[in-house]
């Protein structure tokens, strides 16, 4: 069964400080992997995503991860934390029939404290 | 591109009544999704159709919800009757293809309150 785990449903960071969001997932088949990022009364957006290419993934505003197969783990992390950071972020592993089917944690609230 | 436009905003509406809430995708997308976030439960998937056809619907609650697409700019969830478990943001979702390199286009949800 597809799962993620996100520990930490609240994170809070200072402003110019690294950042780390965790996840860790349950697949039975080869994972694909994403963050997506949502801010006040919006939809989601993607972040970045892990497709079984390169294990370091560069996204969008800085955010990176990096797939660890070994550690079942896909961390999202940022060096230095911007105010515009502050929303909440979601993991989400794909299902077994595909890409149709992603499976969400239930995210990470995220506050950058000036 | 106006991006997944969803209506209304936000529903208030009593036990029992019925409730809709539509989607109209990105034009040129043939994946429709529909989504229910909860604090509970997080971010469900309910339903999603192909070139209008619904393809799984595993995830609708019971048999008070259904959806449908008419046309390939335009989706109705239902909700006949609600009740206050129902409460939550449902969310419309389209994509172009059904690869992983082809990412889920969200629209700015739904606010649903049952009283």
């Amino acid at each position: 069964a597809q799962s993620v785990t996100q520990l930490g449903s609240h994170v809070s960071v200072s402003e110019g400080a690294l950042v780390l969001l965790r996840c860790n997932y349950s697949s039975s088949v080869p994972p694909y992997l994403f963050w997506y990022v949502q801010y006040p009364n919006q939809g989601l957006q993607l972040l970045l995503k892990y497709t079984s290419a390169a294990t370091l993934v560069k996204g969008i505003n800085g955010f990176e991860a990096e797939f660890k197969k070994s550690e079942t783990s896909f961390h999202l992390t940022k060096p230095s934390a911007h105010m515009s950071d502050a929303a909440e972020y979601f993991c989400a592993v794909s299902g077994p029939t595909g890409a149709n089917n992603l499976f969400f944690g239930t995210g990470t609230r995220l506050t950058v404290i000036p | 591109d106006a991006g997944v436009i969803q209506s209304p905003r936000h529903e208030v509406t009593e036990m029992g009544q019925e409730v809709t809430l539509r989607c109209k995708p990105i034009s040129g997308h043939d994946y429709l999704f529909w989504y229910r976030q909860t604090m509970m439960r997080g971010l469900e998937l309910l339903i999603y159709f192909n070139n209008n056809v619904p393809i799984d619907d595993s995830g609708m609650p019971e048999d008070r919800f259904s959806a449908k697409m008419p046309n390939a700019s335009f989706s109705t969830l239902k909700i006949q009757p609600s009740e206050p478990r129902d409460s939550a943001v449902y969310f419309c979702a389209s994509r172009f293809g059904s690869s992983y390199n082809s990412p889920l286009h969200f629209g700015n949800g739904t606010r649903l309150t049952v009283t």
